[in-house]
C-alpha cells in the first residue's frame, strides 16, 4: 500500500536555526511527493511539491525539500527558522490511480522558539 | 481569486439533526475532495468528485454520509442523523485533475454535535 510517514510529532528549534522535517514514503513506481502546511483555524496550504527532475525542490516562504530515491526520503528543510514557522506540518503522496488521490502524514507540529 | 468557500464555519447541532456543509471549488478547477480532520484519525479522505462526478467514496464513514456534486461549482456533504462522534473540522478542496497536481484547501467548517 502507498503511504507517507512522519515519524516526529513535534520538532522543536530556536529561531534563526536550521529546521528539517521528516518524511519517508513507500509507492510503487515514480512518487509524487507534496509538502502543506497548517496554521491554527486554518486549512491546509500547499508549499511544495517533487514531481521529476532535480532532487532539490524550492517553494514558499523559504522552504525547500530534498528527495532522495535510495532512502525514500523527501524532509523539508529552511536554512533558518521564524517563530512565524511554528504550524502543522503534513507530508503527501500522490497514488497513480490516475486521478489524483494524495495520501497525507500523520503531521508534524513545528515549534519555533523566540 | 477567492479560492475554495465553505459555509458554514462553525455549526452546532443537536444529535439526530441533519447536516449540510456547502463548497464552491476555485473556479476552472474540475476535481474536488472532502476531508475530515480530527485528533484522534487526522485527515482524512472522505470521498472526491472529478468533472462532478464521485470517483471514490471509500473514506465515506457510513450511510448516514452523502455528498453531491450538482454543477462545477457547488458541492454539499450531508449528515443525516448526525451523532457526537461526527464532531470534526471537515475540509473542502479543489485542485485541476492530475496527479501532479496541488490540492488547495478551504478554511474548513468546525462541526460540533452535542
Amino acid at each position: 500500500a502507498q503511504s507517507v510517514a512522519q515519524p516526529e510529532d513535534q520538532v522543536n528549534v530556536a529561531e534563526g536555526n536550521p529546521l528539517t522535517v521528516k518524511c519517508t514514503y513507500s509507492v510503487s513506481g515514480n512518487p509524487y511527493l507534496f509538502w502543506y502546511v497548517q496554521y491554527p483555524n486554518r486549512g491546509l496550504q500547499f508549499l511544495l511539491k517533487y514531481i521529476t527532475g532535480d532532487n532539490l525542490v524550492k517553494g514558499s516562504y523559504g522552504f525547500e525539500a530534498e528527495f532522495n530515491k535510495s532512502q525514500t526520503s523527501f524532509h523539508l528543510k529552511k536554512p533558518s527558522a521564524l517563530v512565524s514557522d511554528s504550524a502543522l506540518y503534513f507530508c503527501a503522496v500522490s497514488l497513480n490511480t490516475g486521478f489524483q488521490k494524495l495520501v497525507f502524514g500523520t503531521g508534524t507540529r513545528l515549534l519555533v522558539s523566540p | 481569486d477567492a479560492g475554495v468557500i465553505q459555509s458554514p464555519r462553525h455549526e452546532v447541532t443537536e444529535m439526530g439533526q441533519e447536516v449540510t456543509l456547502r463548497c464552491k471549488p476555485i473556479s476552472g478547477h474540475n476535481s474536488l475532495f472532502w476531508y475530515r480532520q480530527t485528533m484522534m484519525r487526522g485527515l482524512e479522505l472522505l470521498i472526491y468528485f472529478n468533472n462532478n462526478v464521485p470517483i471514490d467514496d471509500s473514506g465515506m464513514p457510513e450511510d448516514r454520509f452523502s455528498a453531491k456534486m450538482p454543477n462545477a461549482s457547488f458541492s454539499t456533504l450531508k449528515i443525516q442523523p448526525s451523532e457526537p462522534r461526527d464532531s470534526a473540522v471537515y475540509f473542502c478542496a479543489s485542485s485541476l485533475a492530475g496527479l501532479v497536481n496541488e490540492q488547495f484547501f478551504g478554511p474548513g467548517t468546525r462541526l460540533t454535535v452535542l
